[in-house]
């Protein structure tokens, strides 16, 4: 069975400072892990994907994660945070299920950014 | 085009009425996806096409009934739905359904009202 946590359910921040959003994984599997945004009122839009080719992982927007297995976590960072970036992340694993690829969702962390 | 296109974006039915969502993405995948999102929830899978044929059902009750007519296309009829049902409802489609790495790509939803 697979699960995700995400350890804030919000996180605030001022404009230009850095972003962590975090999240802990368990898998049976070597897993994927992927992080997805989602602005209000939109559909998700996949930020970047783990597949065990290499653990630190770049993004699109400035956003990066590192896999790191001897800790379970997939951490989301960006350096400098934009006011663009106020959305919902969701961290994803998945691992095979019946030959069918499933995504298991965290609960999510709503990002805040003040000017 | 790396679109999925749902139409309509808002929708206002009645526990009586039949109406259908529908969902078209011109990528060439062969899986389909539909989740349903509650507000400030993550995504839940409801139902998975791999080839046009239903894969994955996750116990979605029978007052909703998907279709995928081709490749192309994925509906999602409605009846007798109860006002818990309101939610966003979500399309999603990947190149194919076989992989656990597999990259979704997601509509930007039909916000649905059951009054």
């Amino acid at each position: 069975a697979q699960s995700v946590t995400q350890l804030d359910s919000h996180v605030s921040v001022s404009e230009g400072t850095p972003v962590l959003l975090r999240c802990n994984y368990s898998s049976s599997y070597s897993p994927s892990l992927f992080w997805y945004v989602q602005h209000p009122n939109k559909g998700l839009q996949l930020l970047l994907k783990y597949t065990s080719a290499a653990t630190l992982v770049k993004g699109i927007n400035g956003f990066e994660a590192e896999f790191k297995k001897s800790e379970t976590s997939f951490h989301l960072t960006k350096p400098s945070a934009h006011m663009s970036d106020a959305a919902e992340y969701f961290c994803v694993v998945s691992d095979q299920n019946s030959g069918y690829s499933t995504l298991t969702f965290g609960k999510g962390t709503m990002l805040l950014v003040s000017p | 085009d790396t679109e999925v296109t749902q139409t309509p974006k808002h929708l206002v039915m009645g526990m009586t009425n039949k109406k259908s969502l529908k969902c078209e993405q011109h990528m060439g995948h062969r899986a389909m996806y539909w989740y349903k999102q509650k507000a400030k929830k993550p995504p839940e899978l409801m139902f998975v096409y791999s080839y046009e044929k239903l894969s994955i059902n996750e116990s979605v009750p029978s007052r909703f009934s998907p279709e995928c007519p081709n490749s192309s296309l994925l509906n999602l009829h409605l009846h007798a739905l109860q006002p818990e049902d309101s939610a966003l409802y979500l399309c999603a489609s990947s190149q194919d359904s076989g992989s656990y790495n597999e990259k979704l790509f997601f509509g930007s939803g039909t916000q649905l009202s059951v009054l």
